[in-house]
């Protein structure tokens, strides 16, 4: 079955107890993507990758990393989170290095940070 | 101001209503527009790509006006199966992809 698949689902954590979001698409997809989902703010991207070992900043990359070592996986890296990144976050994929076609999503992350 | 502005609604119709959706984005140069569905914060799910010429897929259609840098959503005959939450997204210049906060839609028996 094609699919996205984010773990974990749920989390909460403490301030500054660096975690990791994992990320894997099985349909060989070329075009990754994070999102974080905040009430009244709707999704907003945060990294985006084109390929293996290419990543850009989308419009909220402040306190989080991303890598792209192989092609199916896309990990979001918190390196010292802060209760402002409280939000469910979304990983998605995308067939095309330019992402004009459909992006599927991940069924989402709940992290809370305290 | 945001790249693409949506009214979050909600929009309470009743079965077999015509509704209608207005999304506006501000890059002129944006390359790509899509419609989604999200169910009750469940990821969100491809409804139709929006195309130059206009484009239906069942009871669902969708424009473009590039002149007014609006993107439309129309459906027919609703059903209760269509409350949802519905985003318009709008793949800027570059590969950068921009969401609506969304339009909340909820069919009423």
């Amino acid at each position: 079955e094609a699919q996205v698949t984010q773990n974990p689902r749920y989390l909460i954590t403490v301030t500054g107890k660096k975690l990791t979001v994992t990320c894997s698409q099985n349909m060989n997809h070329e075009y990754m993507s994070w999102y974080r989902q905040d009430p009244g703010l709707g999704l907003r991207q945060i990294y985006y990758s084109m390929n293996v070992e290419v990543t850009d900043k989308g419009d909220v990359p402040e306190g989080y990393k991303v890598s792209r070592k192989e092609k199916r996986n896309f990990p979001l890296i918190l390196e010292s989170p802060s209760p402002n990144q409280t939000s469910l976050y979304f990983c998605a994929s995308s067939s095309e290095p330019r992402p004009t076609d459909t992006q599927y999503f991940g069924p989402g992350t709940r992290l809370t940070v305290l | 101001r945001k790249e693409v502005e949506q009214d979050p609604g909600p929009f309470n119709v009743p079965e077999g209503a015509t509704v209608a959706f207005n999304c506006t984005y501000s890059n002129s140069a944006s390359q790509s527009f899509f419609w989604y569905r999200q169910d009750c914060r469940k990821e969100p799910k491809l409804l139709m790509s929006v195309y130059s010429s206009g484009n239906e897929d069942g009871r669902f259609t969708a424009q473009l006006n590039r002149a007014s840098q609006y993107i439309s959503l129309l459906i027919r005959d609703s059903k209760l199966s269509d409350s949802a939450t519905y985003l318009c997204v709008v793949l800027s210049t570059g590969n950068q992809f921009y969401f609506g906060t969304g339009t909340s839609l909820t069919v009423i028996p």
